[in-house]
């Protein structure tokens, strides 16, 4: 199973708003709704920010929020503050009964 | 509160086995599926299977087969995944992590450790 793609960094101002996409094929992230997103900082644990595409956990801010086109999910978040600077990461189950993640993003809040 | 204790760091020779565990505590152990992930030191995070606590059914990752086996102990509320033949790129960060749902599996991990760090190194 390969991992997910995504790219390997993306960047945007304070208040702006950033997409993060997750490419997969159909037999994971295309083929159900089983996809989920992950922060993490240096040296920490990931956090579960997104499930099932697009609903958050409690506590998660509403600027963070996800969808799905076929293969390619996406994280987009809003209202870019100085505390989102983290690596993210998407997931998704997958037709063999397993997980798969993507490649990770560095977002960088300048 | 919920959550999930590992073990301490380890060293170990190449072609050793490691035994990371991995204490729930806070909910029903045996009511929420159990992932592994992994990390390499600067690399992303990588899926290595899970555990059904309740009957001990699992799922492996392919690259992973024949190489891992997670078990648990519910009578602690522990468990454990074994890595054999370790090598050198076996050197990572080992997570688990809960899945969200109780009785199910969706492979949303909402509950993690604070990870393992296990090298290999001669």
């Amino acid at each position: 199973q390969s991992a997910l793609t995504q790219p390997a960094s993306v960047s945007g101002s304070p208040g702006q708003s950033i997409t993060i996409s997750c490419t997969g094929t159909s037999s994971d992230v295309g083929g159900y709704k089983y996809v989920s997103w992950y922060q993490q900082y240096p040296g920490k644990a990931p956090k579960l920010m997104l499930y099932d595409v697009s609903n958050r956990p409690s506590g998660v801010s509403n600027r963070f929020s996800g969808s799905k086109s076929g293969n390619t999910a996406s994280l987009t978040i809003s209202g870019l503050q100085a505390e989102d600077e983290a690596d993210y990461y998407c997931s998704s189950y997958t037709t063999s009964n397993t997980g798969v993640f993507g490649g990770g993003t560095k977002l960088t809040v300048l | 509160q919920v959550q999930v204790v590992q073990s301490g760091a380890e060293v170990k020779k190449p072609g050793a086995s490691v035994k990371v565990s991995c204490k729930a505590s806070g909910y029903t152990f045996t009511g929420y599926h159990v992932h592994w992930v992994r990390q390499a030191p600067g690399q992303g995070l990588e899926w290595m299977g899970w555990i059904d606590p309740d009957n001990g059914d699992t799922s492996y990752a392919q690259q992973f087969q024949g190489r891992v086996t997670m078990t648990t102990d519910t009578s602690i509320s522990t468990a454990y995944m074994e890595l054999n033949r370790l090598r050198s790129d076996d050197t990572a960060v080992y997570y688990c992590a809960r899945d969200k749902w109780f009785g199910d599996l969706k492979y949303y991990m909402d509950v993690w450790g604070k990870g393992t760090t296990v090298t290999v190194s001669s």
